[in-house]
């Protein structure tokens, strides 16, 4: 059964570069039937998507997000990566990483643990 | 981006009851909706997708309805187990938006 394991520091400075990576095991990240999603929660928020990237490489970002976000994969690691810059307060949320697939309409099925990112001085 | 407004934001209700959460998308997402669980401190699990197909192992107590803008999810018989948040997800076009949730509270 897949899993996704979640990397990355819980607190980060303002204006800094937040890096998480999520490492896939149990499956394949080469997969044509997988979407590589990255969604954040904050406090006592709703679900706010991020964007994905495809196994081809390609990627969809969220529109609010897009000036600042960056995804990539590396295969040979089964890693795939998020990076948000220029961080500030508004950022500090719940991290996740997951995998939303064709067979479930783009639903997510497989979801990371989370990382809770503080974004402070 | 298309909006998805869930209806109510939160719910008080027994354990036996029959409760029904709505979710309206701003224009047709056909069927490309899914629903979820969370629970506190724990990330969201998908409980249905292309609006009413449960997910293997959701009980059967659960069950969705809709197409176009107008969605429902029902829990009939309410369980211990299913206080929760419900959110709604649109996937018919991305970015694939979320309602902010409904609370279902005992």
């Amino acid at each position: 059964q897949e899993q996704l394991q979640q990397s990355g520091p819980g607190l980060v400075k303002p204006l800094q570069t937040l890096s998480l990576t999520c490492t896939v095991s149990g499956g394949s990240i080469n997969s044509n039937e997988y979407y590589w999603t990255w969604i954040r929660q904050h406090p006592e928020k709703g679900l706010e998507w991020i964007g994905y990237i495809y196994y081809s490489g390609s990627t969809y970002y969220n529109p609010s997000l897009r000036s600042r976000v960056a995804m990539s994969l590396d295969r040979s690691k089964s890693q795939f990566s998020l990076k948000l810059a220029s961080l500030t307060a508004a950022d500090t949320a719940v991290y996740f990483c997951a995998r939303a697939g064709d067979h479930s309409y783009f639903g997510v099925d497989v979801w990371g643990q989370g990382t809770t990112v503080t974004v402070s001085s | 981006d298309i909006q998805m407004t869930q209806s109510p934001s939160s719910l008080s209700a027994s354990v036996g009851d029959r409760v029904t959460i709505t979710c309206r998308a701003s224009q047709s997402i056909t069927n490309y909706l899914n629903w979820y669980q969370q629970k506190p401190g724990k990330a969201p699990n998908l409980l249905i997708y292309a609006a009413s197909s449960l997910l293997g192992g959701v009980p059967s107590r659960f069950s969705a309805f809709g197409s176009g803008t107008d969605f429902t999810l029902t829990i009939d018989s309410l369980q211990p187990d299913d206080f929760a948040t419900y959110y709604c997800q649109q996937t018919y076009s991305p970015p694939w938006t979320f309602g902010l949730g409904t609370r279902v509270e005992i």
